[in-house]
């Protein structure tokens, strides 16, 4: 069964260091992944996507993610944090099977300091 | 791509009364899915919307209180009956137009039970 996990509930980072948010994944096979953000009081938007081709995936506002088979891992990384990124975000697998379900992990909170 | 249209956006109801939130989509797509956020949580799939059969509930989550209904392939209904102040979230519909492909959600409805 598929299933994800984001390892910190809560981040915080000063304005213009890097950010890490971190999601580990279980699947029995190779996995569509995906990050999305949602700001307080807006819907969820789309920071980028894995489904099978390259390994590490860029997205939009400068977001990154590295798709590690080795390690399950679908770590979202930033070279420089903007106040604008605080949110909370979501890492999200694709349910096994062509039902389409997408499993969400519990987030996280990503707070930026000035 | 694809837009999404969710009404009402909000709505404040008196607990033991039924709500019915509509979705509909600008275009064509093959997977409606319905989702509950409570506060503060993440997302919770409640079922899949089946055009022109029942939905496909997932474990928690039956037909008698939350009734769905998909008319077509651009259209979907979700009724939160006999509500308690426990049903107060955020519901979403969301989109699928391929099993590679993101998921797209509308802006949500904000129910709060009285």
């Amino acid at each position: 069964a598929q299933s994800v996990t984001q390892l910190d509930s809560h981040v915080s980072v000063s304005e213009g260091t890097p950010v890490l948010l971190r999601c580990n994944y279980s699947s029995s096979y190779s996995p569509s992944l995906f990050w999305y953000v949602q700001h307080p009081n807006k819907g969820l938007q789309l920071l980028l996507k894995y489904t099978s081709a390259a390994t590490l995936v860029k997205g939009i506002n400068g977001f990154e993610a590295e798709f590690k088979k080795s390690e399950t891992s679908f770590h979202l990384t930033k070279p420089s944090a903007h106040m604008s990124d605080a949110a909370e975000y979501f890492c999200v697998v694709a349910y096994s099977g062509n039902t389409g379900k997408l499993i969400f992990g519990q987030g996280t909170t990503l707070q930026v300091k000035p | 791509s694809a837009v999404i249209s969710q009404k009402p956006s909000r709505d404040i109801c008196q607990r033991g009364t039924s709500l019915t939130i509509q979705c509909q989509v600008d275009s064509q797509v093959t997977m409606m899915f319905w989702y509950r956020q409570q506060p503060g949580q993440s997302l919770t799939l409640i079922a899949t919307a089946n055009q022109g059969s029942e939905a496909t509930y997932e474990s928690g989550f039956v037909i008698d209180k939350f009734p769905i209904s998909r008319p077509n392939l651009t259209f979907s209904t979700l009724t939160v009956s006999n509500m308690s102040p426990e049903d107060s979230s955020i519901y979403l519909c969301s989109v699928r137009a391929g099993l590679n492909t993101e998921a797209f959600f509308g802006q949500g409805t904000r129910l709060t039970v009285v």
